[in-house]
């Protein structure tokens, strides 16, 4: 059974980069999806999508985080990673990483997911 | 960006009841649409997709209709365990999008 975990700093400082890692285990990295995600939640509130990357390494990101996100895999660890420079209050959430299925772009829907990193931006 | 929108945002019913949450789309998805379970301090749960397929292990209680702008996600037979947040996700257009939830109290 896919499992995946996130992992990274839990306090980011405004104005830094937040880095995550999404560690996937339990299948094979390469067979088990060609896309790969992630997905917010900030503080009592709803689910944004914040992108996704395909296995030919084409990257599909939300026009609202306005240039700042960078998803990548790294094959030979079977891990994929986000990215999201200038982060500012707004960007305090819980971050998920997912496993997008259906079929091509942006014909997807997420299952399963990690069970999510708290992330703070504060001084 | 295309929203989703749902109704009601919370709503409380009994064991045994059956309810009704909608979700409606700014524009034509088709059916393109996807719902989640989410309990409080948990990763939301897929559930459904294309509007009315079950994903496996998903009881039989659930069901989705819909198609077009106008969506509904019905469990019939409230179960205790059904408590949670639902949410709609459209996968028609980029970006991708979330309706609000629906906070159901059992």
């Amino acid at each position: 059974q896919l499992q995946l975990q996130e992992s990274g700093p839990g306090l980011v400082k405004p104005s830094e980069t937040l880095s995550l890692t999404c560690t996937v285990s339990g299948d094979s990295f390469t067979r088990s999806s060609y896309y790969w995600g992630w997905i917010r939640q900030p503080p009592g509130k709803g689910l944004e999508w914040l992108g996704s990357v395909y296995y030919t390494g084409t990257t599909y990101y939300n026009p609202s985080l306005n240039g700042r996100l960078t998803v990548s895999v790294d094959r030979s660890k079977n891990q994929f990673s986000l990215k999201l420079a200038s982060v500012t209050a707004a960007d305090t959430a819980i971050y998920y990483c997912v496993r997008p299925l259906g079929g091509l772009f942006p014909k997807l829907w997420f299952d399963p997911w990690g069970q999510g990193i708290q992330v703070i931006v504060s001084s | 960006d295309i929203q989703m929108t749902q109704s009601p945002s919370s709503l409380s019913a009994s064991v045994g009841d059956g309810v009704t949450i909608t979700c409606r789309a700014s524009q034509n998805i088709n059916r393109d649409l996807n719902w989640y379970q989410q309990k409080p301090g948990k990763a939301p749960k897929f559930l459904i997709s294309g509007a009315s397929s079950l994903q496996t292990g998903v009881p039989s209680r659930f069901s989705g209709t819909g198609a077009g702008t106008d969506f509904t996600l019905t469990i019939s037979n409230l179960q205790p365990d059904d408590y949670g947040i639902y949410y709609c996700q459209q996968s028609s257009t980029f970006p991708l999008t979330f309706g609000g939830g629906t906070q159901v109290e059992i």
